[in-house]
């Protein structure tokens, strides 16, 4: 089994929808990043948390540490959200990556 | 700007031939690591830098070296690279635990 779990794998919506990726993990951790990969390869960092829940803009991350979950919610989608979103739980700075959600928002 | 750099963006060798990926920050972050992704298989760690002169191995570092002779810089070097080692590689930095920021990425492919 996996240590991180992402579902699903890939997602196609339509613009203005709202968007949940979700991340399971097995092993422990101090903080769990959700990262955005462009579709140039570039990696972008949105999220770090620890605990609870963050919100920037009409990105939300959420965690529920007893479970061993995480989502990563997009309210009003847009086509460039499009991207792969990577969930990573580390501890401390080892960190261990899902596969990823492939994202396809269209207009 | 805050950045990470690396170098170059895209190589072709051959295998066997010595190269040096270069990994910059401007942001005197003490934590540097390298990643490798491949299809399939996602971001794995390769090696990471707690300080200056402190490395230690990620889950991948068979056929890699690196090292960390001061803050800014985190090279990686492969000695004798094999067509196995054809990947995207990413540096990134941070403080101590905080978020990652990545450099574009290093397209290697050996031939």
């Amino acid at each position: 089994k996996n240590e991180v779990e992402q579902s699903p794998q890939n997602l196609t919506a339509q613009e203005g929808e709202f968007i949940t990726i979700n991340c399971s993990y097995s092993v422990g951790i101090s903080a769990l990043h959700w990262l955005q990969q462009h579709p140039g390869g570039g990696i972008v960092s949105l999220f770090m948390l620890s605990s609870g829940k963050k919100k920037h803009g009409r990105l939300i991350a959420t965690i529920n540490i007893q479970e061993k979950h995480s989502s990563l919610h997009i309210t009003a989608s847009h086509p460039r959200d499009s991207a792969v979103y990577i969930c990573a739980p580390s501890d401390n700075n080892d960190m261990r990556f899902g596969a990823g959600t492939r994202l396809t928002v269209k207009p | 700007e805050a950045q990470v750099t690396q170098n170059p963006r895209y190589l072709i060798t051959v295998t066997g031939k010595k190269l040096t990926v270069t990994c910059s920050q401007n942001m005197n972050h003490e934590y540097m690591s390298w990643y490798r992704q491949d299809p399939g298989l996602g971001l794995r760690q390769i090696y990471y830098s707690m300080n200056v002169e402190v490395t230690d191995k990620g889950d991948v570092p068979e056929g890699y070296k690196v090292s960390r002779k001061e803050k800014r810089n985190f090279p990686l070097i492969l000695e004798s690279p094999s067509p196995n080692q054809t990947s995207l590689y990413f540096c990134a930095s941070s403080h101590t635990p905080d978020t990652q920021y990545f450099g574009p990425g290093t397209r290697l492919t050996v031939l």
